[in-house]
């Protein structure tokens, strides 16, 4: 599986857009970027993912870059209540189910 | 309301003892996974199943069972054999798309072993 480096922490002041990046430089053709968020003691959230293109939905948008060797997950306007652990995970599959490999994630504070 | 299950949210064992996590899931997802989560740690795959009757080892298997008996029920039994079983447990699922391969998956609320 591709190995994914993020930053360990970040701050974004609330309303602002908080961009949380992330390398990918060995991910291959197949493989997919994912973005999840885990906040204290709950199940990861899944956010949204994407192969190549950028992508967009209601809650953040993701911007790969043409190489495909990192990506952007932006969220618009941030809240409080985004204030998680965000993991950037590269996968394809494994003899046909979906491996999520977990790093360290990125710690994101929103600040009042 | 569709979602995944998990319960209880904490668990207290004597060590040496055995037990059983629940995960039901009513999304009607073809694929189950177990992961745990230690603190300040990320995920790691304990089991996975595609399909009813049939599963497959993670990377961390030792000292874990599974079952896939029905579609929407895959628990995990902690057994004596695991070393260190005090850990956040999460389940997830997932469809397949129609091409075959297994797609985003969707995590339970998780549940909190303690063996004291």
């Amino acid at each position: 599986d591709a190995k994914t480096t993020q930053p360990p922490s970040m701050d974004c002041a609330e309303g602002r857009a908080a961009n949380l990046p992330c390398n990918h430089s060995t991910i291959s053709g197949n493989e997919y970027v994912y973005w999840y968020r885990q906040i204290h003691s709950q199940g990861p959230q899944y956010i949204i993912h994407g192969l190549k293109n950028n992508e967009t939905n209601e809650m953040a948008s993701l911007i790969i870059t043409e190489d495909r060797k990192s990506s952007t997950l932006i969220l618009p306007h941030a809240t409080l209540r985004d204030t998680a652990v965000y993991y950037c995970i590269v996968t394809g599959t494994t003899t046909g189910a979906q491996k999520l490999v977990f790093g360290q994630g990125t710690r994101l504070t929103i600040n009042p | 309301d569709g979602g995944i299950t998990q319960s209880p949210k904490y668990l207290f064992r004597k060590e040496g003892q055995n037990v059983t996590l629940s995960c039901e899931q009513n999304l009607n997802h073809d694929a189950m996974y177990w992961y745990r989560q230690d603190p300040g740690q990320g995920l790691r795959l304990i089991y996975y199943s595609q399909i009813v009757n049939d599963f497959q080892k993670g990377d961390i298997a030792e000292g874990y069972s599974v079952s896939r008996e029905k579609k929407e029920s895959f628990p995990l039994t902690v057994t004596s054999a695991q070393k260190n079983p005090t850990a956040f447990y999460l389940c997830a699922s997932s469809p397949r798309t129609s091409g075959g391969r297994t797609d985003t998956q969707y995590f339970g609320p998780g549940t909190r072993l303690t063996v004291l």
